[in-house]
């Protein structure tokens, strides 16, 4: 199936300090990729529909100046916490859809894990 | 997309059939039934879907009832990896950039 790439696999950081975590499609172009996050022993919650070439869209309660997106190309998507705090610590994940022939699923990458100091 | 009931929790022996559940009753009649796991630190990965007829592939089986209102993901011959939550998700054939929707799901634990 298609790759999802997603890059760190964790990062530990201070507070105050701001944390890029990268998403790449490796084998297919994607217009749209989704950032979820995680707590734990709860299940993924959308955070933000990342559109290449246009501004991301937000869930209800995501600050959208707190979780930068940018999709300045069909491969990557970037999620930018800014200005981290602890309570941000959760795992991120991204997700994209291959207009392939795998259309019918969303791959996802492996996940970072945030811990905000 | 129509809700999903699944149980919390399972447990499964190594080498037996996992059997999981997943109630929909309020399913519509272009829903699909997905089926995606998620190993502990992983993403989730896809298994597989079904509208109406049984599908089965590599990793597992879905036997959907006839009136679609249930159906049950089957893991053959479950071994130690496939611990994980298993999540049940019903929605239109995704054709579109539409994101994943995901409920509590089912944890399975594979015991050996």
């Amino acid at each position: 199936g298609a790759v999802v790439s997603q890059h760190p696999s964790w990062v530990i950081c201070k507070s105050g300090t701001s944390v890029k975590i990268e998403c790449r499609s490796l084998d297919f172009q994607a217009t749209t990729m989704f950032w979820y996050r995680q707590f734990p022993k709860q299940s993924l919650m959308l955070m933000a529909t990342s559109n290449e070439g246009s501004k991301a869209t937000y869930e209800q309660g995501v600050e959208k100046d707190k979780f930068l997106i940018n999709h300045a190309s069909l491969t990557l998507s970037t999620l930018t916490v800014t200005s981290a705090h602890p309570e941000d610590s959760s795992f991120y994940i991204c997700s994209a859809r291959d207009p392939g022939p795998e259309n019918e699923k969303l791959f996802f990458g492996s996940g970072t894990q945030l811990s905000v100091l | 997309d129509a809700k999903t009931t699944q149980p919390t929790s399972m447990d499964c022996a190594e080498g037996r059939a996992a059997n999981l559940p997943c109630n929909h009753s309020t399913i519509s009649g272009n829903e699909y039934v997905y089926w995606y796991r998620q190993i502990h630190s992983q993403g989730p990965q896809y298994i597989i879907h079904g509208l109406k007829n049984n599908e089965t592939n590599e990793m597992a089986s879905l036997i959907i009832t006839e009136d679609r209102k249930s159906s049950t993901l089957i893991l053959p011959h479950a071994t130690l990896r496939d611990t994980a939550v298993y999540y049940c998700i019903v929605r239109v054939l995704y054709s579109g950039n539409t994101p994943l929707v995901f409920g509590k799901g089912t944890r399975l634990s594979v015991i050996a």
